[in-house]
């Protein structure tokens, strides 16, 4: 069974501070992507990573895929009270169903 | 992306009510839908994926009993709640996948089902 460890589960920091959130597994994924999620909606797509070792940017948010396509991380830099929200990372899994293997969830509340 | 499209966004019944919940594509006809279940501040956790004219594949431990799907047309799949219970509220989330397993997957705003 594939599993993604997602850490921390929650983090409270004040506008400006740099944060990085992980996704770790035993398993290899064939992409992974991040959302992001507001109380009472559906996760939104943030990016999506294919390549062992890509790093992708978004603003001020940097998405790296690990080389053996095993883990990712999310760092964001300068965070803003408008980054608060649940950041979840989802594996691809190798059965080609469209099945997305879920981490827990990373909620993410930045003070101004 | 594609657009998806769930209603109702939030609904409140009685229990031993049993609830609806709708699921539209409106830009993309889907063959595959995927529904899932969250509680508070927790990830999401799949239920069961629903597969246009034919039956759904449910997750362990779900109750396809419980959880009817029903997937008609390219654009349209259901989830009814059978017999609700207390225990069955949760926020519910439908998605599509556009292409092949690889794509990413886009998510309707979610249905909160509160069961009194």
């Amino acid at each position: 069974t594939q599993l993604l460890e997602q850490s921390p589960q929650f983090l409270s920091i004040q506008e400006g501070e740099n944060l990085t959130v992980y996704c770790n597994s035993s398993s290899v994924f064939s992409s992974l992507q991040w959302y992001r999620q507001e109380p009472g909606e559906g996760p939104v797509l943030l990016v999506t990573v294919v390549t062992g070792g890509e790093v992708k940017k978004l603003k001020r948010l940097t998405f790296q895929f690990g080389d053996a396509r095993k883990d990712s991380s999310l760092h964001i830099t300068a965070a803003q009270p408008g980054d608060t929200g649940l950041y979840l990372c989802a594996g691809a899994g190798s059965s080609n169903t469209g099945k997305l293997i879920f981490g827990q969830g990373t909620t993410l509340q930045v003070k101004p | 992306g594609a657009v998806v499209s769930q209603h109702p966004s939030w609904v409140i019944c009685k229990s031993g009510t049993s609830v609806k919940i709708e699921c539209r594509s409106l830009d993309f006809q889907a063959t595959t839908m995927f529904w899932y279940r969250q509680f508070p501040k927790q990830s999401l956790m799949l239920m069961a994926t629903s597969n246009e004219g034919s039956k759904a594949t449910y997750e362990q431990g779900v109750e396809k009993d419980k959880f009817l799907i029903n997937h008609a047309s390219l654009t349209l799949s259901t989830l009814t709640v059978t017999s609700a219970h207390p225990e069955d509220s949760s926020f519910y989330i439908c998605s599509i996948m556009e292409g092949s397993g690889d794509q990413p997957q886009h998510f309707g705003d979610g249905t909160r089902l509160s069961i009194l």
